[in-house]
């Protein structure tokens, strides 16, 4: 089965400073890949996707994810924090076939002034 | 468009009590899934169905955890009887098919304790 591994359950960043969380991902077929964001007491938000298509992916909110094969990474990056962007993130895989969505634990996000 | 509905919003309950929880996905959206988010985890896929067919259920504990999705719209996920290892947050999610890179639509969960 896929899976991924998110690298540090908490990271904090200064506002304006660069965003890094990492994702690495296990799959022995080329996986789509996907960034989710969980505000508090709410459901979760497709930030990006990758499909196979360009390596470098663009979402909403000004995130990116770059997919590198050799390094087995989906790492998701903004080049400069908001306060508005503390939330819980979550890298996700899923196979080619079907559509069962495998979560990472999630790595929560701390914006400080 | 109105996104995933999902009610109640909390419940707590004692343990061997039952419970139901209730989604009504994004209008159109063929397929809707239950995760079960632990704190601290990831969510985790209990069942996911398509249309009113279920699709992949092999992570529901089917002892005590039933859904269906009568006339493949809303669905309903019931524990009976619950244990304290139930508490968790219940996600319902929609997409307009099963398709690999087709997007996931959440609603706001519903929050069990069991105490």
């Amino acid at each position: 089965a896929q899976s991924v591994t998110q690298l540090g359950s908490h990271v904090s960043v200064s506002e304006g400073a660069l965003v890094l969380l990492r994702c690495n991902y296990s799959s022995s077929v080329p996986p789509y890949l996907f960034w989710y964001v969980q505000y508090p007491n709410q459901g979760l938000q497709l930030l990006l996707k990758y499909t196979s298509a360009a390596t470098l992916v663009k979402g909403i909110n000004g995130f990116e994810a770059e997919f590198k094969k050799s390094e087995t990474s989906f790492h998701l990056t903004k080049p400069s924090a908001h306060m508005s962007d503390a939330a819980e993130y979550f890298c996700a895989v899923s196979e080619n076939s079907g559509y069962a969505l495998n979560f990472g634990k999630g790595t929560s996000l701390l914006v400080t002034p | 468009e109105a996104g995933v509905a999902q009610s109640p919003r909390y419940k707590i309950i004692e343990k061997r009590q039952s419970v139901a929880f209730w989604c009504n996905p994004i209008s159109g959206h063929a397929t809707l899934y239950w995760y079960q988010q632990i704190l601290g985890q990831g969510p985790k896929l209990l069942i996911q169905f398509q249309n009113n067919g279920v699709v992949d259920d092999s992570q529901l504990p089917k002892d005590r955890f039933s859904a269906e999705r009568l006339k493949g719209v809303d669905s309903t996920l019931k524990i009976q009887p619950a244990k304290l290892e139930d508490s968790a947050v219940y996600l319902c999610a929609s997409s307009l098919t099963s398709g690999s890179t087709d997007t996931q639509y959440f609603g706001p969960g519903t929050r069990l304790t069991v105490l």
